[in-house]
């Protein structure tokens, strides 16, 4: 079965301009996490995504950062305009609810490198 | 405000001796708590969950105990190697389900030859 998937791996832009990332849960998953993680500080939580609901968006910086999840599948995240502030690895993960025996556990992509010029 | 924090500095400790990792937090009442390895590079992997109601899990060399008392739980690996080395995470979630998860600071350990 595959993983979490992320897209792209990297990308370099500058100041001003629009990045739009991409994740792809493993699919059944209902829940759908983005997390950053900024260098040398902790992953820190940014919103989730219950199906293609937002359960909760309470970590988004601001209104420059808008995320969508088409129909409880893929999700994107979008910067606009970009600062330099907002360069980081963007991590998604997704799980199945912690129920009986499940363990919640989040499965990660590899992350997406954003950095801004 | 909410914080998790754990060993703030690198743990550095010799291949064959008991790694002991923290993780503490506060204004939280979290349901369960999950354990993750990170390596440069990757996103982190799951090791443990330990729930409000358990005092210790364990895995093959990995133990996990949790205070709900002293808001605390450690991490232990027994009979550290080389390939232990990488950032460790612990996780919180105030319920099961639906939950959001929050993630600490990470502690960085070397296991050294």
């Amino acid at each position: 079965e595959a993983g979490v998937t992320q897209f792209p791996s990297h990308s370099v832009i500058e100041k001003g301009q629009t990045v739009t990332l991409r994740c792809d849960p493993i699919s059944g998953h209902d829940n759908l996490y983005w997390y950053r993680r900024v260098m040398g500080k902790e992953i820190k939580f940014l919103l989730h995504f219950v199906k293609e609901s937002k359960q909760d968006e309470s970590g988004m910086p601001n209104n420059r950062f808008l995320a969508e999840r088409t129909g409880g599948t893929y999700s994107t995240l979008k910067v606009q305009p970009a600062e330099l502030e907002d360069s980081g690895v963007y991590f998604c993960a997704s799980s199945q609810p912690l129920f009986g025996p499940n363990t919640g556990e989040l499965f990660f992509g590899e992350g997406s490198r954003l950095t801004v010029l | 405000s909410q914080k998790i924090e754990q060993n703030s500095e690198a743990l550095n400790i010799q291949e064959g001796k008991t790694a002991t990792l923290t993780c503490n937090y506060t204004n939280y009442s979290p349901a369960y708590l999950q354990w993750y390895r990170q390596d440069p590079g990757r996103g982190p992997v799951f090791l443990l969950l330990i729930r409000e109601n358990e005092k210790e899990k364990r895995k093959e060399r990995l133990k996990v105990t949790f205070d709900t008392t002293l808001k605390q739980s450690l991490f232990h690996i027994t009979a550290s190697q080389p390939a232990d080395s990488a950032t460790y995470l612990c996780a919180l979630a105030l319920s099961g389900g639906y939950q959001k998860v929050t993630f600490g600071t990470g502690t960085k350990l070397q296991v050294i030859p």
